[in-house]
């Protein structure tokens, strides 16, 4: 079975400054997609930023980029330029060939102002 | 566009009571899921939905849970009787199809007495 590991269950960062959040996972498949969801206070999960991992190129989204270490099993998102409204649960996931999505238990981002 | 709508937001019941979750995905999303979130940690899927066909409901717990999507459109997950451990945060998700992105709703959160 895949699992999803995230070591940090807390993070905090300075405005402005870069944040980055670790996530590991184990699988034996080679096509695989690799995802980070944001999950505010409020709890609406908002998808963050996709991987495939057939695609070499790290994947980025305006202030959100990844490390995608595929030998290593490793999906670090990094987070430049922090806004108090990135402040919320992080969730990376994993969806394998069978297209069961597989979460990690979160990391808890808050940021200082 | 209107976003999943999950209702009732918050449900406080006894143990032994029987309990009801709405959701009515994004208009045209034939894939609809239910996950379950434990305090503290990542989402869980419990059953998925291609149209009206459960394709993947390993997870539910079908002595007591059961789930219906009617002309697939909404669905309902109703857990018959209760139990303390079913205290959690119930997800319900959809996405066009089954690779594709997945919008989450903001959750029941259910705490049972």
């Amino acid at each position: 079975a895949q699992t999803v590991t995230q070591s940090q269950p807390e993070m905090s960062v300075q405005e402005a400054e870069t944040v980055t959040l670790s996530c590991t996972y184990d699988t034996s498949e080679s096509d695989y997609y690799l995802f980070w969801y944001k999950q505010p206070p409020s709890r609406q999960m908002i998808l963050v930023i996709r991987q495939e991992a057939y695609k070499q190129q790290n994947a980025t989204e305006n202030r959100f980029s990844v490390n995608f270490q595929k030998a290593a099993k490793s999906f670090s998102l990094k987070i430049s330029d922090s806004q108090l409204g990135d402040a919320a649960m992080y969730f990376c996931a994993y969806q394998s060939s069978g297209d069961k999505l597989t979460f990690g238990t979160g990391t808890r981002l808050a940021v200082r102002p | 566009e209107a976003g999943v709508v999950q209702s009732p937001r918050y449900k406080i019941i006894e143990k032994k009571q029987p309990v009801a979750f709405w959701c009515n995905p994004i208009s045209g999303h034939n894939t609809l899921y239910w996950y379950r979130q434990n305090l503290g940690q990542g989402p869980e899927l419990l059953i998925r939905y291609e149209n009206e066909e459960a394709v993947d409901d390993s997870q539910l717990p079908k002595d007591r849970f059961s789930a219906e999507r009617l002309k697939g459109v909404d669905s309902t997950l109703k857990i018959q009787p209760a139990e303390l451990g079913d205290s959690a945060v119930y997800l319900c998700a959809s996405s066009l199809a089954v690779r594709n992105e997945q919008f989450f709703g903001p959750g029941t959160r259910l705490t049972v007495l």
